[in-house]
Order: C-alpha cells, then sequence, then structure tokens
C-alpha cells in the first residue's frame, strides 16, 4: 500500500530533551515535507525536501532540523524542545512531476506535547 | 506571499443537503488549487484539484468551482452524507513552485 508512515505517533518529552520523528514514504517521490497543525493556524509548512541532500526552510523552521540522506526518509529533529512546539506534526510526500506532481500524501500525524 | 482563508470555521448542514465551503486567496499569479479532507485523527487526504486555466471541476459528488476574479474557490459536496464530516483545507500553489499554502480549514458537520 503506498504511504506516508510516521513514528512515533503520540510522545510526550520534557523540555531540552532531544528528539526525532521520523518519516518514511514508499512511493519514490521526490518531494517530502514536514507540516505543524496548531488550532486555528491551519497547516504551517516547517521545512521541505525536493530530492536527496536538498532541503529548505519552509514558514516556521525555528527549532527544527531535517536531513534528507535517503530519498524515502525524512526525518524532522528537535534538538531542545520546548513547550511551544507542543502539536500536531504531518509529514507529506509527493511526486515532482507527471501526474499528481503537487498532490501531496499526509502520514496520519505525530501528536507531540514537551512539558 | 500568498494568504488563504477560509470564510466559515464550522459549517453545520443536514444530511442529504448539499455543503458549501469556501476559500479566499491573495496572490492573483496562483495557479493549482486542492481541496483536502481531514477525518478525526487522521492526516489530510486528496478529495479533488483544479488549474487556473479552468473555473469548474467535477468529481463523485464533489464540485470545485474556482472564480480568478474574486479570488475566490468553493467547493461543493451534493446529498451531504455523516461520513462527509471532516475538515475541509483549501490548498494552493503559486508560481510554480512546489510550496502549497494552506487554509486554516472549515469543520463540516453533519446532522441527522
Amino acid at each position: 500500500e503506498a504511504q506516508v508512515t510516521q513514528n512515533p505517533r503520540y510522545l510526550i518529552t520534557v523540555t531540552g530533551k532531544k528528539l526525532t520523528v521520523t518519516c518514511s514514504q514508499n512511493m519514490n517521490h521526490e518531494y517530502m515535507s514536514w507540516y505543524r497543525q496548531d488550532p486555528g493556524l491551519g497547516l504551517r509548512q516547517i521545512y521541505y525536501s525536493m530530492n536527496v541532500e536538498v532541503t529548505d526552510k519552509g514558514d516556521v523552521p525555528e527549532g527544527y532540523k531535517v536531513s534528507r540522506k535517503e530519498k524515502r526518509n525524512f526525518p524532522l529533529i528537535l534538538e531542545s524542545p520546548s513547550p511551544n512546539q507542543t502539536s500536531l506534526y504531518f509529514c507529506a510526500s509527493s511526486p515532482l512531476g507527471g501526474s499528481g506532481a503537487n498532490v501531496l500524501t499526509f502520514g496520519a500525524g505525530s501528536r507531540l506535547t514537551v512539558l | 506571499g500568498e494568504s488563504v482563508g477560509l470564510h466559515l470555521p464550522t459549517l453545520s448542514v443536514q444530511e442529504g443537503d448539499n455543503s458549501i465551503i469556501n476559500c479566499a486567496y491573495s496572490n492573483s499569479a496562483s495557479d493549482y488549487f486542492i481541496w483536502y479532507k481531514q477525518e478525526s485523527g487522521k492526516g489530510p487526504q486528496f478529495i479533488i484539484d483544479i488549474r487556473s486555466n479552468m473555473d469548474k471541476r467535477q468529481g463523485q459528488r464533489v464540485t470545485v468551482l474556482l472564480n480568478k476574479t474574486v479570488k475566490h474557490l468553493s467547493l461543493q459536496i451534493a446529498a451531504t452524507q455523516p461520513g462527509d464530516s471532516a475538515v475541509y483545507f483549501c490548498a494552493i500553489l503559486t508560481g510554480g513552485g512546489n510550496k502549497l499554502t494552506f487554509g486554516t480549514g472549515t469543520q463540516l458537520k453533519v446532522e441527522l
């Protein structure tokens, strides 16, 4: 089944404790992206990647890092989480060309709470 | 940059009625528009899309209308069913790039 898989789905952590949310897609998509979803603010882009070793900042990159060493994986790293990073996070991917270009497939979401 | 707004945060409709969810955008260079549906506890799912060279596109029970003059986009759902209850987002691509800007979402509630 074509899908985007995120882990963990739920996480409660404490301020300053580094964490990584993994994201993997099995559709051979070039484009991958991370969003956070907060009440009243919709989906805001954190980082995106057009291909392996190519990453760029989205609208709200502060406090986050990403890497794209392999095409299928795009982990989101919080080096020193803070309470304002408590949110629902979504990873998404899409092809860059052909039919389906720009149509994002989303993961199921990772709910993160930082105490 | 692009800004996207939805007209109503919540919309309640009776089962069987038609639903209309609206979205306004700011950038006249926007050239690709997508509607997503997000059910509780899940990630957004693609419903339908439309390019700027069209003003209407129909899918199964859904129709998207694009009015470029007033920069307005709408999603119409015919014969709304309980399974249509979800948050609906419009997303807009501008200038041939790969960045989609999302609206804040409209919660559709279907009353039996």
